[in-house]
């Protein structure tokens, strides 16, 4: 059983460029979260979504970032016109229901020049 | 509401000690409560877990305790060893407030 999957593990944009970020969840995990990482800091709560719906978005920044979970297919973050405040690891985790435990992806590291 | 505060930021234990690092919640809506490992480049794993409905859990060189009244906990790594050198996260979930609000994180050091 796969873990949780993320790509690309490195990701470098420059000034403006939009970044798209994937997360595939473990087998049979309909509940997908997104976290950002600072270095040195810990993970902030940006968006959590169950299969086709956004269930607590409160963590988005509220202009460039958004977030899917389509019925087929991965997860993606999607951050348009980066700036360089945008650069941090983003980790996406998976649970099979509500209120579950939390398994976590090796993130995806995204450099903004 | 949402804060987890924990503590110390960094600690570091020679080899065979017992490293301590303490957690405290405002949400008493919590009811899950979580320790995660995370090595450099990597991802958060999960260690243990605990629920309010008992005041201690162990797993292995791994043991939580929770003071329900004082809204604390604290995860014990018994016999440490060079390779839990790691940060550590603890964090906090609720019904109603399904999302895990993590703690600011502990970098442990232990040296041989």
């Amino acid at each position: 059983n796969a873990g949780v999957m993320q790509n690309p593990r490195h990701l470098v944009r420059r000034r403006g460029q939009e970044a798209r970020l994937r997360c595939s969840p473990m087998k049979g995990h309909s509940h997908v979260y997104w976290y950002r990482q600072l270095p040195e800091e810990g993970l902030k709560f940006m968006v959590y979504l169950q299969k086709e719906n956004i269930i607590d978005e409160s963590g988005m920044p509220k202009e460039r970032f958004s977030a899917e979970f389509p019925k087929e297919g991965p997860s993606i973050l999607r951050i348009q016109q980066v700036v360089r405040g945008d650069s941090a690891a983003y980790f996406c985790a998976s649970s099979p229901r509500r209120h579950e435990k939390l398994f976590f992806g090796s993130g995806t590291q995204l450099s903004v020049l | 509401q949402q804060q987890v505060k924990q503590s110390p930021q960094s600690l570091i234990v020679q080899k065979g000690g017992i490293p301590i690092i303490n957690c405290a919640y405002e949400n008493t809506a919590f009811d899950y409560f979580p320790w995660y490992q995370q090595f450099p480049g990597k991802g958060p794993a999960l260690l243990i877990a605990i629920r309010p409905d008992v005041s201690e859990k162990k797993e292995g060189r791994f043991t939580i305790s929770f003071n329900k009244s004082a809204k604390q906990f604290s995860l014990h790594i018994m016999d440490s060893q060079p390779g839990d050198s790691a940060t550590y996260f603890c964090a906090g979930m609720g019904f109603g407030n399904e999302k895990l609000t993590f703690g600011t994180g502990t970098r442990l050091t232990i040296i041989p």
